[in-house]
């Protein structure tokens, strides 16, 4: 089965950067994705690494090394909007569901405060 | 404005009643998600939908039931049989299931007491 971990919650100041991390037990693997969801809200997607490397979007990268089952979500000069929670998700074939079944991680709570 | 309609927002209902969870897109995607979350939780997939017609069982099918008769509507019953029922239920939808993209609903949150 897959596996997913990341932290479950991180607090860090306005203006500043963020990493959230994380790693993933699957085979067949095809590509991590990051959605954010705010309280009570639906999640909306990121971004989406395929390859190993750096993809960058305005002020959010994302961040991918197969051979180590390791991705990142940088979040930079940091706004009190971006308070919400955070998903990774891998994209892979090994599910019963078929392939490209997304399977999430538990969600990592970012407090951004003053 | 393409998207996704999920209704309604707030659900209540009394235990052992089947209760059934509206979704509908416009966004001409041809595949179609239910997840449910719970507190502190990530996003568990129920069923998915292809194609018209067509619907698949996910990681925690059992006392839920789909249909997916029109290309844009994939209606979610939760049934009595289901133990644990009360959650956030979220309704996705992607160009197909090759996508890595899926667009969501805004949600129904259910209570059954």
């Amino acid at each position: 089965g897959q596996s997913l971990e990341q932290p479950s919650e991180v607090t860090a100041v306005e203006g500043a950067i963020v990493q959230i991390n994380c790693t993933y037990q699957t085979s067949g693997f095809y590509g991590l994705s990051w959605y954010q969801q705010h309280d009570g809200g639906a999640p909306t997607f990121l971004s989406y690494n395929a390859l190993d490397g750096l993809e960058e979007t305005g002020r959010f990268s994302s961040f991918l090394s197969r051979s180590d089952s390791y991705g990142y979500l940088l979040l930079q000069e940091l706004q009190m909007k971006d308070s919400a929670s955070y998903f990774c998700a891998v994209r892979d074939s090994d599910s019963g569901a078929g392939s490209y079944q997304l399977t999430f991680g538990k969600g990592t709570k970012l407090s951004v405060i003053p | 404005d393409g998207g996704i309609t999920q209704s309604p927002k707030y659900l209540f209902r009394k235990e052992g009643q089947n209760v059934t969870l509206s979704c509908e897109q416009n966004l001409n995607h041809d595949a179609m998600y239910w997840y449910r979350q719970d507190p502190g939780q990530g996003l568990r997939l129920i069923y998915y939908s292809q194609i018209v017609n067509d619907f698949q069982k996910g990681d925690i099918a059992e006392g839920y039931s789909v249909s997916r008769e029109k290309k844009e509507s994939f209606p979610l019953t939760v049934t009595s049989a289901q133990k644990n029922p009360t959650a956030f239920y979220l309704c996705a939808s992607s160009k197909g299931m090759d996508s890595y993209e899926q667009y969501f609903g805004p949600g129904t949150r259910l209570t059954v007491t």
